[in-house]
């Protein structure tokens, strides 16, 4: 088992559909929770990043974290093609010197 | 802020020869710099943790002789490919985190290897 889960999709939405993309875990040392956009042969940026359980919300982008369930999402509202991206979940594991773990990413294709 | 840069973005060398890779924190100081690889379709894979001043941390599976990693400064850590060849084609992007502040990684745009 995957220290972090994530279907790859790729998944296909409608423009001004809302997005929910998730990702689970196992191990409860993860302490801080990344979203990174990627484009296509670009390096990943930086989206939404989260410590406590609960919602955080950044103009159409909300992350939430759901500790004791191990799940956090990130929903994007409004959804334009150039959203169109993979989206890949980050933690960080502070016991190995807090390199990132990243989720498989989930390509996604917002369609005109 | 928090912009990380990688030279050269794209490199095509023969089967043998070595390659170096820069990375650069541009408007930020990086104690700790990443390196990771990442194939078509696939996620990031990280190959080692660069600290300023020390020798690099290797992942598990990563030759540390092929590839050689160099943090000389807070702003710049260098990889290089050693001897490449083929398989080594791939994506490489290097990430920087700020030293004191959060525990986030900031990115580079990405080295696009190809070894003929």
């Amino acid at each position: 088992q995957k220290e972090v889960e994530q279907d790859p999709g790729p998944l296909s939405v409608p423009e001004g559909a809302i997005v929910s993309l998730n990702c689970t875990y196992s191990n409860s040392a993860f302490q801080y929770f990344m979203w990174y956009r990627q484009y296509s042969r670009k390096g990943p940026e930086l989206l939404m990043y989260t410590y406590s359980s609960g919602n955080k919300e950044d103009g159409r982008f909300t992350a939430q974290v759901d500790k004791s369930s191990k799940y956090i999402s990130l929903f994007i509202r409004d959804s334009q093609p150039s959203d169109s991206a993979t989206y890949l979940c980050a933690m960080i594991l502070y016991n190995q010197g807090g390199k990132l773990i990243f989720g498989q990413g989930t390509e996604l294709s917002v369609k005109p | 802020g928090a912009v990380v840069s990688q030279h050269p973005s794209r490199v095509i060398c023969k089967s043998g020869t070595s390659v170096k890779i820069e990375c650069r924190s541009l408007d930020f100081q990086a104690t700790t710099m990443f390196w990771y690889r990442q194939f078509p379709k696939q996620s990031l894979m990280l190959m080692a943790t660069s600290n300023e001043g020390s020798k690099a941390t290797y992942e598990q599976g990563v030759e540390k002789d092929k590839f050689l990693i160099n943090h000389a400064s807070l702003t710049l850590s260098t990889l290089t490919v050693t001897s490449a060849h083929p398989e080594d084609s791939s994506f490489y992007i290097c990430s920087a985190r700020a030293s004191g502040g959060a525990d986030t990684q900031y990115f580079g745009p990405g080295t696009r290897l190809t070894v003929l």
